[in-house]
């Protein structure tokens, strides 16, 4: 157990809706990170977030967004889904800048 | 821009047996950090190895050892007396320290390892 916990862990929902995923990082971990794991695409990081500011930006579609809140909890909202949005999203957390990340269970997401 | 390539779709070992996952990574920055991380079955990411670009020593952490060849811009992982427990995707992920990449990783597409008993 990494410590990291994500909610969802599935998620099945159609093409257009919206959905939010929720992230909470180990105690103390200021960084949370998430990415999407597809099977054509691999491991995609999309945003980075410290102590509730956006840090760093990947290749996150402008329907994505996400947020950290101020007990450093996290969500990644996906809007107007497509089908192409079916994947794994991670959610990952570290204590410093250059530490280890360490992974959430994933959600699982299944746009039908 | 930074790159992480495991040429290693997919790979065979006996139990028992060591196996090295290749690694190697593309690179401006000076200063940067190495990753090995393994993805089984049920999906969780598990942190595998470090390796940081200015440390002499190649790290090992139980069976698990990074053959970091700095030079070669390699950093292959070497499996000792693997289990059939070590079945899985291995991805190795690379941290650079400049820029917007100031603290995420960028990953390899992985490896499958297939551990027979």
């Amino acid at each position: 157990d990494s410590g990291v916990t994500q909610t969802p862990k599935h998620l099945i929902t159609a093409t257009g809706q919206r959905v939010t995923l929720r992230c909470s990082p180990r105690s103390g971990d200021l960084s949370v990170y998430w990415y999407q794991q597809s099977l054509d695409q691999g491991l995609q990081f999309l945003i980075q977030y410290y102590n509730g500011e956006e840090r760093a930006k990947g290749n996150i579609l402008e329907r994505f967004s996400a947020q950290q809140f101020p007990d450093l909890h996290s969500e990644l909202n996906l809007s107007s889904l497509e089908l192409g949005d079916s994947a794994l999203y991670f959610c990952a957390s570290s204590v410093r800048i250059d530490g280890e990340l360490f992974f959430g269970e994933g959600s699982r997401l299944t746009v039908l | 821009a930074q790159k992480i390539t495991q040429t290693q779709p997919g790979m065979f070992v006996q139990e028992k047996e060591a196996v090295t996952l290749d690694c190697t990574y593309d690179t401006s920055d000076q200063s940067y950090g190495l990753f090995w991380y393994k993805q089984p079955s049920s999906g969780e990411m598990i942190f595998l190895i470090y390796q940081g670009s200015y440390d002499e020593q190649n790290a090992t952490e139980g069976r698990y050892s990074l053959n970091f060849q700095k030079a070669r811009k390699s950093a292959n992982l070497v499996i000792s007396a693997s289990q059939l427990g070590d079945s899985a995707m291995y991805f190795c992920a690379m941290r650079g320290q400049g820029g917007g990449s100031q603290g995420n990783l960028i990953f390899g597409k992985g490896t499958k390892l297939s551990v027979k008993p």
